[in-house]
């Protein structure tokens, strides 16, 4: 059972332009999200984050909105960069839970050309 | 550097051998976690500690693995009588309030 869903294995972009990264969620429980950006070999490491009582935030590049009527949050980067070519993971955390685990989405990689 | 810290980073063993790993956390933050990544897939969840208390286990952790975080300090991850479906990357990660810091990973490789 996916929680978390990321139904773009693949995305690829130009240099310059936004990338837009999809992400479903299935359990209503969820009130954190987290993306995280992975390099290979490397571990995740964390991007950005949104509270379900918002539907936006922003730093600098990356913008990450969330849409709770859906079940939907996106991640935008504008504008995208040949560095920004990685693996990006969508992740929630259960509010009903007090162990503070993960549910991450399988990943999109992201290939920004120059 | 005060980050995650995971050894080793690569792991090749010969099925039906054990291995150990190592995760040093952040030193202020008690929640530690193990997370194991599949090619293609986003890390799932392994076990959980808070101190040196582990709270929980996920149903894909057999009772060929084991994990213990002795005075809440690092943690060891041992796998015993590996299999080739062990093959992935572990990982651990700690965290303060809701964000969880990684660590680089151990790659398993069961030959």
């Amino acid at each position: 059972d996916q929680q978390v869903k990321q139904n773009s294995p693949s995305l690829s972009v130009q240099e310059g332009r936004i990338s837009i990264l999809n992400c479903d969620y299935t359990n209503s429980m969820f009130d954190y999200f987290l993306w995280y950006k992975k390099y290979p070999a490397e571990g995740p490491t964390f991007l950005i984050s949104i509270s379900s009582i918002k539907d936006k935030n922003e730093d600098g590049r990356f913008t990450v909105f969330l849409n709770k009527s859906a079940k939907h949050l996106s991640l935008h980067i504008v504008p995208s960069q040949p560095g920004d070519s990685a693996v990006y993971f969508c992740a929630a955390y259960d509010g009903s839970s007090n162990t503070g685990k993960l549910i991450f989405g399988q990943g999109t990689t992201l290939q920004v050309k120059p | 550097d005060t980050g995650v810290s995971q050894n080793p980073r690569h792991k090749i063993t010969k099925r039906g051998q054990n291995v150990t790993f190592r995760c040093d956390p952040i030193s202020e933050h008690n929640r530690l976690y193990w997370y194991r990544q599949t090619l293609g897939q986003g890390p799932e969840f392994l076990t959980y500690f808070q101190n040196e208390a582990q709270l929980e286990k996920s149903r894909l952790l057999s009772d060929r693995f084991s994990a213990e975080r002795p005075k809440g300090s690092f943690s060891t991850l041992e796998i015993q009588r590996t299999e080739q479906g062990d093959s992935a990357m572990y990982l651990c990660a700690s965290s303060s309030a809701r964000l969880a810091f990684f660590g680089q990973g151990t790659r398993l490789t069961v030959v």
